[in-house]
């Protein structure tokens, strides 16, 4: 069975980065499909950041463009999502999750607080 | 980017009543379309994928339709795990993006 899972703090300053990875088990990342952070702010938005495809091409949103990196690792089956200069309207809970047409498969989510 | 509008915002129901929830597209994205649950505290569930196609494992209750820029999910006597939000998504550009969502909630 697939299975996504994120890691990384829970708690960043402002002006710092923000760094998350998402280990996948059950599938490898090189095989196929695009690999996606997504979160979601307090309250009901959620917002697609962008995506690492099978191949190691990356896409981003374009209001996050600037700021946000992912990477992967394929030693390690995982892929990484790094947002840059963070500020408090970063906080939100991150997922990482499998596809985009649809999104089949999600981890279980990583909180993140950006707080000094 | 595609904005995909969702209404109403907050759906107050009884258990037992169908529903229709709408999501429209600020251009027209064929049938590329997916709705998904989110319950606090869980992963968004994908419920149908493609404007109408069933996913395994969700209950029948939950169907879709529409094409173009208007689309519906129905749910055909809500029953009391459905109060949750509900979220559209459109694959027709790569730049994906979600509805804002529309909450269930209990009359």
């Amino acid at each position: 069975e697939v299975q996504l899972q994120e890691s990384g703090p829970g708690l960043v300053k402002p002006s710092q980065s923000l760094s998350l990875t998402c280990s996948v088990t059950g599938y490898s990342i090189t095989s196929s499909y695009k690999w996606n952070w997504i979160r979601k702010f307090p309250g009901n938005k959620l917002e697609w950041m962008g995506y690492i495809n099978s191949a190691g091409s990356s896409n981003y949103t374009p209001s996050l463009k600037s700021r946000i990196s992912i990477t992967r690792d394929t030693s390690k089956n995982q892929f990484f999502l790094q947002v840059n200069s963070v500020t408090t309207e970063d906080t939100a809970t991150y997922y990482c999750a499998r596809g985009g047409s649809p999104f089949d498969y999600w981890g279980q989510g990583v909180m993140v607080t950006v707080s000094s | 980017n595609i904005v995909l509008t969702q209404s109403p915002a907050t759906l107050s129901v009884t258990p037992g009543e169908s529903v229709s929830l709408s999501c429209r597209a600020s251009q027209s994205i064929s049938t590329s379309i997916h709705w998904y649950q989110k319950k606090s505290n869980e992963s968004p569930r994908l419920l149908i994928k493609y404007a109408s196609q069933s996913i395994s494992g969700i209950p029948s209750r939950f169907s879709g339709s529409g094409s173009g820029t208007d689309f519906t999910l129905s749910i055909n006597r809500v029953e009391s795990e459905d109060f949750s939000i509900y979220y559209c998504q459109q694959s027709y550009s790569s730049l994906y993006t979600f509805g804002a969502g529309t909450k269930l909630e209990l009359k």
